[in-house]
C-alpha cells in the first residue's frame, strides 16, 4: 500500500513570495490533515478535510494561508505572501473516517529567507 | 484547554538498555486517547502506541510499553532493549475522542539518542 505522498520535499523562497505544497493521501482515506511543525515543536493542525469539505480550519492564518481539496483526494496548501515565521515543515496526514491512526507523509521543509 | 507537556527535550540511552520518556497532560475529560508517535530523521511520523483512558491495562507493543497513571495525568513510554533504529523524536499526543472533529494535540517532543 502506497503511503502519503508530498511534494516538494524542500523549498526555499524569499519573504513575500508565494509557495504551494501538494499532498496525495492514501487511497480511500477520506480525512486529510495539514500540520505545521516549527523547529523544536510538535505538529500543529492547520486544517482538516473530510472528503472535500473543511472540518476544522480554526488555526489556519487565513489572511495568507489557503488550502483546497477539490475532488476529495489530492490537496494543496498555499502561502501567499510568505513570512519569515512560516519557515517550518509542513506535514500532511490522512486517515480512514473515524479511525485514530493518522498516516503521515514525509513533509515539506520550507525555508523563508 | 488540553495541553501536553514533555519535560525532557533530549535523552540518551545505551544500546540494549531501557529508557523511559515522560509525558504529562491536562484535561477535564474522563474519556480520551493518548498516543506516542515516533519521527525518525527522515521525518515520516508513525504511531508507536496508543492508550484509551477507560482501559486500566497499560498498552504494550513489542519492546514499547506505557505507564498510564490517569489520576496523575501521566503517560510515559518505556523502550526496552533499545536499538539504533529507535533514535528519533518522540511525541506524546492527546485526543479527546475519536470524533472526526477532535484534533490531536502534540507535545513538543523528546529527541532520543541511542549510543552504540
Amino acid at each position: 500500500e502506497a503511503g502519503v505522498a508530498q511534494s516538494p520535499r524542500y523549498k526555499i523562497i524569499e519573504k513575500r513570495q508565494s509557495v504551494a505544497f501538494w499532498c496525495n493521501p492514501i487511497s480511500g482515506h477520506a480525512t486529510l490533515y495539514w500540520y505545521q511543525q516549527i523547529l523544536g515543536q510538535g505538529p500543529k493542525l492547520l486544517i482538516q478535510f473530510q472528503n472535500n469539505g473543511v472540518v476544522d480550519d480554526s488555526q489556519l492564518p487565513k489572511d495568507r494561508f489557503s488550502a483546497e481539496r477539490l475532488k476529495g483526494v489530492d490537496s494543496t496548501l498555499k502561502i501567499q505572501p510568505a513570512k519569515l515565521e512560516d519557515s517550518a515543515v509542513y506535514l500532511c496526514a490522512s486517515t480512514l473516517t473515524r479511525t485514530d491512526t493518522q498516516y503521515f507523509g514525509p513533509g515539506t521543509r520550507l525555508t523563508v529567507l | 484547554a488540553q495541553t501536553v507537556t514533555q519535560s525532557q527535550p533530549e535523552m540518551s540511552v545505551q544500546e540494549a538498555e531501557t529508557v523511559t520518556l515522560s509525558c504529562t497532560y491536562d484535561t477535564s475529560e474522563s474519556d480520551y486517547y493518548l498516543f506516542w508517535y515516533k519521527q525518525p530523521p527522515s521525518r515520516q511520523m508513525i504511531l508507536v502506541i496508543r492508550q484509551e483512558a477507560y482501559k486500566q491495562q497499560n498498552a504494550t507493543e513489542n519492546r514499547f510499553s506505557v505507564n498510564f497513571q490517569k489520576a496523575a495525568k501521566s503517560f510515559s513510554l518505556k523502550i526496552s532493549d533499545s536499538q539504533l533504529g529507535d533514535a528519533a523524536m518522540y511525541f506524546c499526543a492527546y485526543r479527546r475522542s475519536m470524533n472526526r472533529d477532535d484534533k490531536i494535540i502534540f507535545g513538543k517532543g523528546t529527541r532520543l539518542h541511542i549510543l552504540p
